[in-house]
């Protein structure tokens, strides 16, 4: 059973670009969250889709935002990078919402100079 | 809101001892606990989960953790600590009776095990 995969696994952009990151939950799963991940904040919880809507948002500028297709993927996209956007991009996917398992992709690495 | 706690940034330990990686977590409602591990520039590996039932839960990789609520503690241990499970141990938290799964996860614990 293939699990979460996330593309690119590293991404290099300028700042002022804008960046989508991908992710193909486990087959079945229909909740897809993504979290950032950086030294100094820790993981901190980006969003989460299911049935093609957000369900759960956290405290990211507007400039994150994210999307799901019907058949589960996600993406999420970044605009108007900047330095600070520099982190490990993760994404979790689960079988339903109040699921109680959650598997992680190896993540994107996103390096904004 | 919920939160949680990992008051060690790094826990050492030579192998074969037990290791022990601690959490306390703040949550109003019965809480989800969860443990994962991350290796370096990979995402996080599911160890174990608490959700209900009983207060010993065990995992992956010989990782067993307590559910104490008293305490509001979920710590993390291992009876005989390997050189491989030197990694970066995150405790995370969500409270189940929301209808969707945000977790809150700890500042990590780096574990170093020492031949």
């Amino acid at each position: 059973k293939a699990g979460v995969t996330q593309t690119p696994r590293y991404l290099i952009k300028t700042r002022g670009q804008q960046v989508t990151l991908s992710c193909s939950p486990i087959s079945g799963h229909r909740s897809v969250s993504w979290y950032q991940q950086t030294p100094g904040q820790g993981l901190q919880f980006l969003f989460e889709y299911f049935s093609e809507t957000q369900r759960n948002k956290g405290n990211f500028p507007g400039r994150f935002s994210g999307r799901q297709f019907s058949n589960s993927r996600s993406e999420m996209n970044v605009s108007t990078l900047e330095l600070g956007d520099s982190a490990l991009y993760l994404c979790a996917s689960s079988l339903a919402p109040q699921g109680d398992g959650y598997t992680f992709g190896s993540g994107t690495r996103l390096t904004v100079v | 809101a919920q939160s949680v706690a990992q008051p060690e940034d790094q826990v050492n330990v030579a192998e074969g001892n037990p290791l022990t990686v601690k959490c306390t977590y703040s949550v109003s409602g019965n809480p989800y606990l969860f443990w994962y591990v991350q290796y370096p520039n990979r995402g996080l590996q599911f160890l174990l989960k608490y959700i209900t039932g009983d207060n010993l839960v065990k995992g992956s990789y010989g990782f067993e953790a307590e559910f104490n609520k008293s305490q509001t503690s979920f710590h993390l241990k291992k009876p005989s600590a390997l050189v491989s499970d030197s990694a970066l141990y995150f405790c995370a938290v969500r409270r189940s009776t929301d209808s969707w799964g945000k977790l809150q996860f700890g500042a990590g614990t780096q574990v170093v095990v020492t031949p």
